[in-house]
């Protein structure tokens, strides 16, 4: 089965610091998300990206969160300035039609020090 | 808005014995609901999903669920737990209509099977 990509799978920063993750979600799909998962705590829905563009955003990804997809294969999520706060699970996730099939990547542990 | 409980962080059985993972939802509309499941250091793998039609849905690895409308519920069964079904397993409820997946998870539930 196909699979989405999630680099790197652990990453420690100091806070204050610019941290970028990154996935290649698979290659025919057209729908592309950010969750997270902070420990102890529910998956939570932070962004989705469709036709270039954010398509919904929840109040969690604020002015210090933005995404990319630079090249038609990346998909990114940078973290400007990052807080204790910001340490998590991030998972990427894509799907190609509308309510098919959602995949995930096996995520990106960050810890904020 | 919606949303989701699940009853139980932890749940034991024996391996052989009948799972049942619960999962309430909450949804001002006919909601999407999934279960979800997540094996040590991988992503999350998406176990069997309703939407319309049939309320007995089933899923890989044996799973099934029943959506229940009266009762608000799609509770997670298999009839017979094996050794490598150990692992967090999540329920999430999404409206559609916009094409879009955003999920809205529960705080997940630990199955822990023993010989």
């Amino acid at each position: 089965e196909p699979e989405v990509t999630q680099t790197p799978s652990h990453q420690v920063t100091q806070m204050g610091q610019e941290v970028i993750l990154r996935c290649v979600p698979i290659s025919n799909h057209l729908y592309f998300y950010w969750y997270r998962q902070i420990l102890g705590q529910k998956v939570e829905f932070l962004v989705s990206f469709y036709n270039n563009e954010i398509s919904e955003k929840s109040e969690i990804f604020d002015d210090q969160f933005s995404v990319e997809r630079p090249d038609g294969s990346n998909f990114t999520l940078k973290i400007r300035s990052t807080k204790l706060e910001d340490s998590a699970m991030y998972f990427c996730a894509s799907h190609r039609g509308s309510n098919e099939k959602l995949f995930f990547g096996s995520g990106t542990q960050l810890s904020v020090l | 808005a919606q949303s989701v409980t699940q009853l139980g962080s932890h749940v034991s059985v024996s391996e052989g014995a009948l799972v049942l993972l619960r999962c309430n939802y909450s949804s001002s509309v006919p909601p999407y609901l999934f279960w979800y499941v997540q094996y040590p250091n991988q992503g999350l793998q998406l176990l069997l999903k309703y939407t319309t039609g049939a309320t007995l849905v089933k899923g890989i690895n044996g799973f099934e669920a029943e959506f229940k409308k009266s009762e608000t519920s799609f509770h997670l069964t298999k009839p017979s737990a094996h050794m490598s079904d150990a692992a967090e397993y999540f329920c999430a409820v999404t409206h559609p209509g916009t094409g879009f997946q955003k999920l809205v998870f529960g705080t997940g539930t630990r199955l822990l099977v023993s010989p």
